[in-house]
Parts: structure tokens; sequence; C-alpha cells
């Protein structure tokens, strides 16, 4: 069975610093998508970041970048210059035929 | 592109009423995905649709749950009768292809009393 695990319930970063969210999964297809979707308290997700498995580069979008571990089964999240509008509930994803959700991570942003 | 629309934006009612929850994919899109957002449970996959079709519905919880989408750009999701476990937000999305990025709706948070 496709799972995907965030061993980190909470997580908290100083405004401007840097923050690395983890991200594990399992699956035993070869080709597939992870995603890094926002949930502010809005609650509107909001997809942050893709990658496709297929790519060895590490995505990117401004401030957020992945590293993507495929032998490793490994996705994690890093913000850099964390800003207060980065805090939010972050859920990683992994799709082959539909998206399976890890349990999310709730980042704070200490001003 | 208006993104995917949901309605309402929230729902009160009581036990054992009928509700209806609407959904608007964002035009192009072929699969549609109904979810549900409790603190409990966190995301759970209620069903999903490719082209109109019911792909997948073995996340509704029960009977008293219902999903149609009679045309690309229109889906329902029923609840009857509703009980006070069914509090949470419902969110509706699309995506063009399976596997590829969705895109979600605002949600609708429903309450039943």
């Amino acid at each position: 069975a496709q799972t995907v695990t965030q061993s980190q319930p909470e997580m908290s970063v100083q405004e401007a610093e840097t923050v690395t969210l983890s991200c594990t999964y399992d699956t035993s297809e070869s080709d597939y998508y992870l995603f890094w979707y926002k949930q502010p308290p809005s609650r509107q997700m909001i997809l942050v970041i893709r990658q496709e498995a297929y790519k060895q580069q590490n995505a990117t979008e401004n401030r957020f970048s992945v590293n993507f571990q495929k032998a490793a089964k490994s996705f994690s999240l890093k913000i850099s210059d964390s800003q207060l509008g980065d805090a939010a509930m972050y859920f990683c994803a992994q799709a082959s035929y539909q998206l399976i959700w890890g349990a999310g991570t709730k980042l704070i942003i200490k001003p | 592109d208006a993104g995917v629309i949901q309605s309402p934006r929230h729902e009160v009612t009581e036990m054992g009423q009928e509700v209806t929850l609407r959904c608007k994919p964002i035009s192009g899109h072929d699969y549609l995905f109904w979810y549900r957002q409790t603190m409990m449970r966190g995301l759970e996959l209620l069903i999903y649709f490719n082209n109109n079709v019911p792909i997948d519905d073995s996340g509704m919880p029960e009977d008293r749950f219902s999903a149609k989408m009679p045309n690309a750009s229109f889906s329902t999701l029923k609840i009857q009768p509703s009980e006070p476990r069914d509090s949470a937000v419902y969110f509706c999305a699309s995506s063009l292809g399976g596997e590829n990025t969705q895109y979600f709706g605002p949600g609708t948070r429903l309450t039943v009393l």
C-alpha cells in the first residue's frame, strides 16, 4: 500500500531563518509525482511545489525548494527566509493514480 | 481562470436534514475529487470522477453519502440524513489527469447540530 509519512507534527522557526519539513513515502510505482501543499488558517489548500519522479533535478519555487531522494523515498521541503505568511499546515502528497496524503506539519513562524 | 468554485461556503443544519454541497471544477479538467477534512481523521478522499464517471467511491463513509456529476462543469455531494459526526470541511478539487496537480476549492464548512 502506498503511504506518506510526515514525522513532524509541528515545527517552529524564527522569521527570516530557514526550515526544512520532512516527508517520506512508500510506493512500488516507478513513475509518480510528489507535491507539497500549504493550508493557511483560511483553510484554502494551495500548491507550493511539485516534483516529477523521473526528474533528478530538485524543484524550486522562489523561497521554496525540495530535496528529492528517490532511492530513499524522501521528499523534504526547505523554506528559506521564512516569513510570517508562511505559517500554515503543510501537507506532503504522492500521486501515481491517486493522491496519497501525509498527516501534515504545522509550521509556526516566530516574529 | 475562476478556479474551483464551491457552494455554500458555510452550512449549518440540524441532525436528520438533507445537505447538498456543490462544486464547479476548473474548465477543461477531467478529474474531480471530493475530500473531507476533520481534526481527528485529517484529509480523506471520499470519491473521485473521471470524465463525469465515478471511479472510486470506497472512501464514502456510508449510504447516507452520495455524489453525482451530471456534466463536466458540476458535481454535488449529498448527505441524507445528516448526523453531527458529519461536521467537517468538505473540499472539491479538480485536475487535468489523475496524477497531476489538484486544484482545490475554498471548501464548505458543514456543521450538523
